[in-house]
């Protein structure tokens, strides 16, 4: 199947830094892209959808200016959490599709954000 | 909001046949099925996907019915490898927004 990175896999960063996650579509490209944080042992909760060439459309709830989304290409978005704080903490997965219907959404491997 | 309904979670036995049944009584008629794997810190693996009627890959089979309003994954034979939560989404894998709901945890015993 298609193949969806993350980047990193795991990172830690103090409070009030930033820090950027990307998601790249490595064998197809990818007009809309999703971004979901996950909590443990909860579902995955979605953020924001990524469009590329365009802005990011967010969900009820986020914080646009905090979470930051460029899709600057067909197969790269990037989520930076600016000004990190510890309840930032979470893990994060992107996911990705080639926009026609009835084609598969592919996951990334998530990435794991500590805020110290 | 979920468009999707799930037991919350299951047992079976390592060898048997596992059933999860997801409920979707608001699908569209652009919508696909499909089904979805995630095990602890990694993100969802796909698993199989279909419109209608039954599809079947190397590792699981989907059933639905005509209505379309539910699905069920078949998983043969379960292991232990099999432990994990179990996802199921409706979307047009367009453009659509897939929101998750609570997933299936599977627990297989040996």
């Amino acid at each position: 199947g298609a193949v969806v990175s993350q980047h990193p896999s795991r990172v830690i960063c103090k409070s009030g830094t930033s820090v950027k996650i990307e998601c790249r579509s490595l064998d197809f490209q990818a007009t809309t892209m999703f971004w979901y944080r996950q909590f443990p042992k909860k579902s995955l909760m979605l953020m924001a959808t990524s469009n590329e060439g365009s802005k990011a459309t967010y969900e009820q709830g986020v914080e646009k200016d905090k979470f930051l989304i460029n899709h600057a290409s067909l197969t790269l978005s990037t989520l930076t959490v600016t000004s990190a704080h510890p309840e930032d903490s979470s893990f994060y997965i992107c996911s990705a599709g080639q926009g026609s219907s009835g084609n598969t959404i592919y996951f990334g491997e998530g990435s794991w954000l500590t805020v110290v | 909001l979920a468009k999707t309904t799930q037991p919350i979670s299951m047992d079976s036995y390592e060898g048997q046949e596992v059933n999860i049944t997801c409920s979707h009584n608001n699908i569209a008629t652009n919508d696909y099925i499909t089904w979805y794997q995630q095990f602890p810190s990694q993100g969802p693996r796909f698993i199989i996907q279909g419109y209608k009627t039954k599809v079947t890959n190397e590792v699981a089979s989907l059933f639905i019915p005509a209505d379309r309003k539910s699905s069920t994954l078949s998983l043969p034979r379960v292991s232990l490898s099999d432990t994990a939560v179990y996802y199921c989404l409706v979307g047009d894998g367009g453009f659509n927004k897939f929101y998750f709901g609570s997933g299936t945890k599977l627990n297989v015993k040996p």
